[in-house]
């Protein structure tokens, strides 16, 4: 089975503060993705890599910055955290060919509260 | 996911079939995708048709796709409180990027 885990299901932090967020696969997948949910907007789309070293911005980048050091980990930056960032945030892999249908393997989540 | 559209709440009692629908903008996109998620849980694949389908059904699912009118929809046969879930209907375009809907809350009442 694939597995997409992610370091925190929940995480408060204080506006201002640098936060991580963490990401790892264990199915050798070359695309990463990072979106943020909110109630009504659905999934929108922050960051993606399509491989190591290699980011492209997505939909919101703004206040954002991600890195990928390695195949299997993708992290979220959020250099100064503001409330307008609390959100459940969703980190997504896949194979860059085959899969069914170019599937999306999705983790559980971090929910993310800025006080 | 202002390029893809969905009702925010459906609700259907224990038995009844559902039906989710969906409207996206993007006529090239290659596949369509309906995902589910649980509380408190990521997405799940709950299954996607070929954009040169119209129609996909798989045991109690069953997909329609009409590409004239841009419309997807998910029919659930014989709904169980199991399903009671969001739904979300996203797109793939050339990119490689998927576009997702608000997602429909599905409430099923014994």
């Amino acid at each position: 089975d694939v597995k997409v885990t992610q370091s925190s299901r929940y995480l408060v932090k204080r506006t201002g503060e640098k936060v991580f967020l963490e990401c790892v696969q264990d199915m050798d997948h070359e695309n990463m993705f990072w979106y943020r949910q909110d109630p009504g907007l659905g999934l929108r789309l922050i960051y993606f890599s399509y491989d190591v070293k290699m980011k492209e911005k997505g939909d919101i980048p703004e206040g954002y910055s991600v890195s990928r050091e390695k195949k299997e980990r993708f992290s979220l930056i959020l250099e100064s955290a503001s409330t307008n960032q609390t959100s459940m945030y969703l980190c997504a892999s896949r194979p860059s060919i085959g899969g069914r249908g170019r599937e999306q393997f999705f983790g559980p989540g971090t929910r993310l509260t800025v006080l | 996911g202002e390029d893809v559209e969905q009702s925010l709440f459906l609700s259907v009692r224990e038995g009844d079939s559902s039906v989710i629908n969906c409207t996206y903008t993007d006529s090239s996109s290659t596949y369509l995708y309906w995902y589910k998620q649980e509380p408190g849980a990521g997405l799940q694949l709950l299954t996607y048709i070929f954009s040169n389908m119209d129609m996909k059904q798989d045991q109690r699912l069953t997909v329609l796709l009409n590409k004239k009118d841009k419309h997807l929809s998910l029919r659930i046969a014989d709904t169980q409180t199991g399903d009671s879930a969001i739904y979300f209907c996203a797109e793939s375009r050339n990119t490689g990027k998927l576009i997702f809907g608000q997602g429909t809350t599905l409430q099923v009442k014994p």
